[in-house]
């Protein structure tokens, strides 16, 4: 099982929209709405942020949202703030009854 | 809200096993999917399996499949996850994290583990 594909970084300024995409295949992302993000500060464990495609658990804010169409989800951070600045994750449910994350992409906030 | 607790930092020799065991803290892993995620230096995060304890059923991925056998213990909610035949690119961060569904995907890994670091060397 193939890493699901993410750009290496992003940047934006205070205050702007991101968007990270994430891309695998109809075996993964594609072929299933278990799509999760996640927020990993230095140091830190993960934090989920974005679970099932498009829903925030609690205490996240609406900042983040997501989406998904064909084998490519995206996750998008508007009114982008100093504390966004961090690495995101995607991961994926399987047709192998797996788990696959992708390879990371690192948010600047210039 | 359920904790996991993660044991402690372990420094190995090449060709030796690791066991790295994750408690939870404040309730019970029987309503939980649990996964072990580990993040070698500098490098993203990397799925090696998964269990259900209150089913006992454990999955791996591919590519840890010869190598990593996870097992629950359902009675004192602890999950263990030992690596074989060690080498120095195991040395990485192990993380357990849980889904509290244990008929979804197992994907919304919505507790984590603070983390059990493991070294290799000779």
């Amino acid at each position: 099982q193939s890493a699901l594909s993410q750009p290496a970084s992003v940047s934006g300024s205070p205050g702007q929209s991101i968007t990270i995409s994430c891309t695998g295949t109809g075996n993964d992302v594609g072929g299933y709405d278990y799509v999760s993000w996640f927020q990993q500060h230095p140091g830190k464990a993960p934090k989920l942020i974005i679970y099932d495609v498009t829903n925030r658990p609690s205490g996240i804010s609406h900042r983040f949202s997501a989406s998904k169409s064909g084998n490519t989800a995206s996750l998008t951070i508007s009114g982008l703030q100093a504390e966004d600045e961090a690495a995101y994750y995607c991961s994926s449910y399987t047709s192998s009854s797996t788990l696959v994350f992708g390879g990371g992409t690192d948010l600047t906030v210039l | 809200q359920v904790q996991l607790v993660q044991s402690g930092a372990e420094v190995k020799k090449p060709e030796s096993s690791v066991k790295v065991s994750c408690k939870a803290s404040g309730g019970t892993l029987k309503d939980f999917t649990l996964s072990w995620v580990r993040q070698v230096p500098g490098q993203g995060l990397e799925w090696m399996g998964g269990i259900i304890p209150r089913f006992g059923t454990a999955n791996y991925a591919q590519k840890f499949r010869d190598r990593v056998k996870i097992t629950a213990d359902e009675s004192t909610s602890i999950v263990h996850m030992e690596l074989s035949s060690l080498r120095s690119e195991d040395t990485a961060v192990y993380y357990c994290a849980g889904d509290n569904n244990v008929y979804g995907s197992g994907n919304t890994l919505d507790v984590w583990g603070k983390g059990t670091t493991v070294i290799i060397s000779s």
